[in-house]
């Protein structure tokens, strides 16, 4: 099984929706979780992070982490072209270890 | 301005031809590392470093080598590139261990071994 993994995708979704990426992990001694945001070409971004269990919103994005069902998922709302990347789920046990990533398409 | 950088950016190589990718940060930063990405695999760790002259293996260091001899620099060096080295690599810092605190990435090497 994978340290980290998500579904490669693409995952396709209208502009002004609600864009669902999610991301489950193996090690249950994790502490901290991010996710990156990489548009093509380009180098990885930090957009969120979260320590605890629950939500945590910033702006258009929240991330939402269930330590005893091991995922951690990002919701992006009123979802714009502007979103389109591959977004990396990254966790923290002994080492910084990052999933394949999922690629996000928003069609407008 | 707070920034990553590598040179160079594009290269294009022979099979068993020596080369050097510098990486450089200018925000002080203790922890640096390198990784390389390829289609389906995701980022993954080649080597990291802690501090000057504190180095250690990722998860795929083979055929790599790095150093550590200022803070700032963290040369990634291929002694004798193969073509399973084509890939992109970025290299990354942060002030503490990876996770604890924000990584910053560097622009990307992408190298072509043929």
């Amino acid at each position: 099984q994978k340290e980290v993994e998500q579904n490669s995708g693409p995952l396709s979704v209208p502009e002004g929706a609600i864009a669902s990426l999610n991301c489950t992990y193996s090690d249950r001694g994790s502490q901290s979780f991010f996710w990156y945001r990489q548009y093509s070409g380009k180098s990885p971004e930090l957009i969120m992070s979260i320590y605890s269990n629950g939500d945590k919103e910033d702006g258009r994005f929240t991330a939402q982490l269930n330590k005893a069902s091991q995922y951690v998922s990002l919701l992006i709302r009123d979802s714009q072209p502007s979103d389109s990347a591959t977004y990396l789920c990254a966790i923290v046990a002994q080492k910084l270890v990052f999933g394949q990533g999922t690629r996000l398409t928003i069609n407008p | 301005e707070a920034q990553v950088t590598q040179n160079p950016r594009y290269l294009i190589t022979v099979t068993g031809k020596k080369l050097t990718v510098t990486c450089s940060q200018n925000m002080n930063h203790e922890y640096m590392s390198w990784y390389r990405q390829d289609p389906g695999l995701g980022l993954r760790q080649i080597y990291y470093s802690m501090n000057v002259e504190v180095t250690d293996k990722g998860d795929v260091p083979e055929g790599y080598k790095v150093s550590r001899k200022e803070k700032r620099n963290f040369p990634l060096i291929l002694e004798s590139p193969s073509p399973n080295q084509t890939s992109l690599y970025f290299c990354a810092s942060s002030f503490e261990t990876a996770g604890v605190d924000t990584q910053y990435f560097g622009p990307g090497t992408r190298l072509t071994v043929l």
